[in-house]
């Protein structure tokens, strides 16, 4: 079973708009991390944001944030006012149990192009 | 901040050589190092966690022998593709927690295009 979901292949944004980028996941840990990740062409992995499933409020870093809304299972990642250097593939992951340093577990990923 | 160091970045070979890639952890100890998989526009596919000092786990339907892992100290993790052949031509990527659990750094990654 699919454990990590965006249904988005593709999105497309207008520069300075907002975009969000949706994630539902599966488990039934109660304990869990959220990631999100953006990959460039280049093909570095780049981290965005976390947010721990015991969190109370939504993370945030700079430009992006994470809608975490824990009943629906879902993690959806907002970028504010998009920019040109925004365009890219985005991952989002999930680290299931209390082991910090497991492994994480990757949606198909969003591909995000971002137009002048 | 953590930073780990993949190289190399791309490597062209012939069918039947191996390949071995380098995984290292700079400026922290890494005991667990994860190796990935990924083809053009897909996901990231876990082959293997990589354990200094012990044998690496490899997920379902991933060969062991074919995909070699040795996690011989703490800031150094390698895999060895053996006898590569043209399917193996993949996106290469390692990757490694910081200290505190709350990242996870990856390398820059690898270009693997066997002939």
């Amino acid at each position: 079973a699919q454990k990590i979901t965006q249904t988005q292949p593709g999105m497309f944004v207008q520069e300075k708009e907002a975009v969000t980028l949706d994630c539902t996941y599966d488990t039934s840990d109660p304990s869990y991390g959220l990631f999100w990740y953006k990959q460039p062409s280049s093909g570095e992995m780049i981290f965005l944001i976390y947010q721990g499933s015991y969190d109370q409020q939504n993370a945030t870093e700079g430009r992006y944030s994470l809608n975490f809304q824990k009943a629906r299972k879902s993690a959806n990642l907002v970028i504010s006012a998009s920019q040109l250097g925004d365009s890219a593939m985005y991952f989002c992951a999930m680290r299931e149990g209390l082991v910090s340093y497991g492994k994480l577990t990757f949606g198909q990923g969003t591909i995000l192009t971002v137009h002048p | 901040g953590a930073v780990v160091s993949q190289h190399p970045s791309r490597v062209i070979c012939k069918s039947g050589t191996s390949v071995k890639i380098e995984c290292r952890s700079l400026d922290f100890q890494a005991t667990t190092m994860f190796w990935y998989r990924q083809f053009p526009k897909q996901s990231l596919m876990l082959m293997a966690t990589s354990n200094e000092g012990s044998k690496a786990t490899y997920e379902q339907g991933v060969e062991k022998d074919k995909f070699l892992i040795n996690h011989a100290s703490l800031t150094l993790s390698t895999l060895t593709v053996t006898s590569a052949h043209p399917e193996d031509s993949s996106f290469y990527i390692c990757s490694a927690w910081d200290r505190g659990g709350e990242k996870l750094f990856f390398g820059s990654g690898t270009q693997l295009s066997v002939l």
